[in-house]
């Protein structure tokens, strides 16, 4: 089983639409993101999370919100999804270690 | 606030070495992360540099320079499978040691 989990991997969904995307881990890391990633473009921060308590935007966090349900749970949420967040999101966990990040195997969105 | 900079693309022919610059600018450096990411797929940990030198690991090699704020990446004896981006990471204390990615360096290798 992967290190770290998102769900689903593809999602299309309609203009207006209420979407959660979901993360779990098993790595015991406390530390979890959020990225967004476009095209050609590089990783863009949403959200993260240091512990269960700890909630913090990233550089992009309109449109978005988070829930940490639990060490290994971070999921993010978009409240009306736009045609502009249509990408690929990431999921990553740390320990502040050696590693950096481990990455999920991402979810591509699709807002039509 | 920090500022990494890699060049957007690069093509080198199989067989070949490839050098990847970064450059980067922060207040509170604890470390260099780089990471190979395949088209659509997860970013991978490739290596991590937090000392001024060479860190050697197969094929591939990554060198820092803290007064400078330079590291590289060099790929040797590149494959088709090489083909990916690259993403320079740069950790910072001040930050709460947070990674800042770079935008990637897309290499394409061509037979």
């Amino acid at each position: 089983d992967a290190d770290v989990t998102q769900t689903p991997r593809n999602r299309i969904t309609k203009t207006g639409k209420r979407i959660m995307l979901e993360c779990s881990q098993t790595k015991g890391h406390d530390r979890m993101y959020w990225y967004r990633q476009d095209p050609g473009l590089g990783l863009r921060l949403i959200y993260y999370s240091f512990d269960v308590k700890d909630i913090n935007k990233g550089e992009i966090s309109d449109g978005y919100s988070v829930s940490r349900q639990a060490q290994a749970k971070f999921s993010l949420s978009l409240e009306s999804a736009i045609p502009n967040q249509t990408a690929l999101y990431f999921c990553a966990t740390s320990d502040g270690g050696y590693y950096g990040y481990t990455f999920g195997s991402g979810t591509r969105l699709t807002v039509v | 606030g920090q500022n990494i900079d890699q060049p957007t693309e690069m093509t080198a022919t199989e067989g070949a070495i490839v050098q990847i610059n970064c450059t980067y600018q922060t207040s509170g450096f604890n470390g260099l992360f780089w990471y190979q990411q395949h088209a659509g797929e997860a970013p991978t940990f490739l290596s991590y540099n937090v000392l001024d030198g060479l860190e050697e690991k197969g094929r591939f090699s990554s060198f820092l320079s803290r007064s400078k704020g330079y590291s590289y990446l060099l790929l040797k004896e590149l494959q088709m499978k090489d083909s990916a981006s690259y993403l320079c990471a740069v950790r910072d204390r001040n930050a709460g040691n947070m990674l800042t990615f770079g935008g990637g360096t897309r290499l394409m290798v061509k037979p």
